[in-house]
């Protein structure tokens, strides 16, 4: 009954390694996104994906990649881990909804801890 | 400044009402967000509201808006130890990116 789901909810890691975060809705909507939030709650977009495309990249390093196998499943790639990408990592998808409100819904999250 | 601003914290008693209060810059903001986050958890929607809209009401919860000063408040009725959450107001435009901008949350405090 999931409708936005995240793996793995806890990543506990070393400074330069590799890892990656996986995201899946089954809500058939067309749009995903991925959110990072800080220590002090800050919400800020770093990429969406509408039907596999990506359409936003806001100012984002090059060591993060996005990849949408299908527009239900939008993964995030991280190479060479730094202190400062410690995070919560959320993972959303939207619909237009009826006029459009394009209602956002979100995982719950993926507690990236770089050590 | 910044697009979408929110106090941080509130402190309220249990069964007052909470007033969780937010204003926005863009006056071209279609539609005004409400999310709330509980500890662990992802952002979850409480309720929206249509810039041609001055207020909604769903059980516990009030939105009203004003469209002049750029403001928008969540009254939660009636508050609860599990009201207990951080509220994120949020603001998408007319045009351009459907994605909305969020506020930095509002951390609301109930206490017996």
């Amino acid at each position: 009954d999931t409708a936005v789901s995240q793996t793995p909810k806890y990543l506990v890691t070393q400074m330069g390694n590799d890892k990656s975060i996986k995201c899946e809705q089954n809500l058939g909507h067309d749009t995903m996104y991925w959110y990072k939030q800080d220590s002090k709650k800050f919400l800020k977009i770093m990429f969406s994906y509408n039907n596999k495309e990506l359409i936003i990249n806001e100012t984002v390093p090059n060591r993060f990649s996005p990849k949408s196998p299908d527009k239900a499943h939008l993964n995030l790639h991280i190479n060479s881990l730094e202190l400062g990408d410690s995070a919560v990592y959320f993972c959303a998808s939207s619909h237009p909804g009826l006029a459009g409100a394009d209602t956002q819904y979100f995982g719950p999250g993926t507690r990236l801890t770089v050590l | 400044g910044e697009d979408v601003e929110q106090s941080l914290f509130l402190s309220v008693r249990e069964g007052d009402s909470s007033v969780i209060n937010c204003t926005y810059t863009d006056s071209s903001s279609t539609y005004l967000y409400w999310y709330k986050q509980e500890p662990g958890a992802g952002l979850q929607l409480l309720t929206y509201i249509f810039s041609n809209m001055d207020m909604k009401q769903d059980q516990r919860l009030t939105v009203l808006l004003n469209k002049k000063d750029k403001h928008l408040s969540l009254r939660i009725a009636d508050t609860q130890t599990g009201d207990s959450a951080i509220y994120f107001c949020a603001e998408k435009k007319t045009g351009g990116s459907y994605i909305p901008t969020f506020g930095r949350g509002t951390s609301l405090i109930v206490h017996p």
